[in-house]
């Protein structure tokens, strides 16, 4: 039973790029939920989708960040324009009901490096 | 105030040793909590619950202390392979979005 597979799992973009993060949940999982994780800093909550919804974006910064979870095919984190600051490393997890803490299941990561 | 915070460390700590970990949250509906282990460059997962009455699994125990909001990790005769960095992990009863990680205590096993 394949876990949450995220790809790529390094990518390089030069500012003002797009970068497009993609998530595919563990079997039987219809919740998923984006994290980023700055150089030393702790794992931020991003945006909880489930598919076709947006549930909660809060977590979202306001602008160039985007993500999606059709119906069809993995869930895709999209950064338009990045920055510098936007280089991090961006967990997916996803669980089969909402966030309990001991359901939720990481992906290994896409690490974003934006020279 | 951040709403779960922890030192960051790191601990040195030699083989064979115990240590522990505290972790304070600010957040007095905080509902459920969790440690997470994550090695260097690698996704969270997830190491033991934390439940009211103290729980315990192998070397590891944790407590919860309601009364002064905080939690704690315990390990017992460490070894090599439990360096790491261990995340305190905060949020409300099935509110996922109030699910708040701690930055994270490194710990260094030393031999």
């Amino acid at each position: 039973n394949a876990g949450v597979m995220q790809n790529p799992r390094h990518l390089v973009r030069r500012r003002g790029q797009e970068a497009r993060l993609r998530c595919s949940p563990m079997k039987g999982h219809s919740h998923v939920y984006w994290y980023r994780q700055l150089p030393e800093e702790g794992l931020k909550f991003m945006v909880y989708l489930q598919k076709e919804n947006i549930i909660d974006e809060s977590g979202m910064p306001k602008e160039r960040f985007s993500a999606e979870f059709p119906k069809e095919g993995p869930s895709i984190l999209r950064i338009q324009q990045v920055v510098r600051g936007d280089s991090a490393a961006y967990f997916c997890a996803s669980s089969d009901n909402r966030f309990s803490g001991n359901t939720i299941y990481f992906g290994e990561g896409s690490w974003l490096t934006v020279v | 105030r951040k709403e779960v915070e922890q030192d960051p460390g790191p601990f040195n700590v030699p083989e064979g040793a115990t240590v522990a970990f505290n972790c304070t949250y600010s957040n007095s509906a905080s509902q459920s909590f969790f440690w997470y282990r994550q090695d260097c460059r690698k996704e969270p997962k997830l190491l033991m619950s934390v439940y009211s009455s103290g729980n315990e699994d192998g070397r590891f125990t944790a407590q919860l202390n309601r009364a002064s909001q905080y939690i704690s990790l315990l390990i017992r005769d460490s070894k090599l392979s439990d360096s790491a960095t261990y995340l305190c992990v905060g949020g409300d009863s099935g509110g996922y979005q109030k699910v708040t990680f701690g930055i994270g205590t490194k710990l260094q096993v030393i031999p």
